[in-house]
């Protein structure tokens, strides 16, 4: 079975600043998809940054990257120029690609964007 | 077009009694997924749909858990007996055929059992 651990249960930024969330996996797949999910209060999942396990570049989305290091399974976010809105609970989230179409869950990183 | 939607956004039932939680997909969509969001912990997954069936409910944590998709569209998530410990927000996304990495997520319902 997959796990996926966020072991930074809460962090801060100031606003403008760059900030890095961490996420490790397990899994004995060589192919699979791992996600970044923001959660605002309004409880809505929304997809932040998406990045295939066969890609080797790590994928950005404007202000968001991430830091896939496949072999270590560590997947890192990082968000440049932090925004109030960016406030939210962060989950890293894990998929086998092919045969499997559920979503394993990290516990989340609640993100607090100071003015 | 809309996006996917839950009914009740919230719900307190007592314990013991029988609720019912629905989800309305993105039109065309035809996989269809139930997930649960216990307090301070990620979602897990309940159920996958691929169509009108099942294809996956080995989420489901006991019997009391049901859920159907009787026209290919909307989905209902049945709790039986329900329990304090079932108190949750209940989440739905859905998806194309054949594109589980795109799930679109509902706002989920929250349920409180007293």
């Amino acid at each position: 079975a997959q796990t996926v651990t966020q072991s930074q249960p809460e962090m801060s930024v100031q606003e403008a600043e760059t900030v890095t969330l961490s996420c490790t996996y397990d899994t004995s797949e060589s192919n699979y998809y791992l996600f970044w999910y923001k959660q605002p209060p309004s409880r809505q999942m929304i997809l932040v940054i998406r990045q295939e396990a066969y890609k080797q570049q790590n994928a950005t989305e404007n202000r968001f990257s991430v830091n896939f290091q496949k072999a270590a399974k560590s997947f890192s976010l990082k968000i440049s120029d932090s925004q109030l809105g960016d406030t939210a609970m962060y989950f890293c989230a894990f998929m086998k690609m092919g045969g499997s179409e559920k979503l394993v869950f990290g516990k989340g990183t609640k993100l607090t964007v100071n003015p | 077009g809309a996006g996917v939607s839950q009914t009740p956004s919230n719900k307190v039932t007592e314990k013991g009694k029988y609720v019912e939680l629905r989800c309305d997909p993105i039109s065309g969509h035809t996989a269809l997924y139930w997930y649960r969001q216990s307090l301070g912990q990620g979602p897990e997954f309940l159920i996958y749909f691929q169509g009108t069936g099942a294809a996956d409910d080995s989420g489901l944590p006991n019997d009391r858990f049901f859920a159907v998709r009787p026209e290919g569209s909307v989905s209902t998530l049945k709790i039986q007996r329900t329990e304090r410990g079932d108190s949750a927000v209940y989440l739905c996304a859905s998806s194309l055929y054949n594109s589980p990495e795109e799930q679109y997520f509902g706002p989920g319902t929250r349920l409180t059992v007293t």
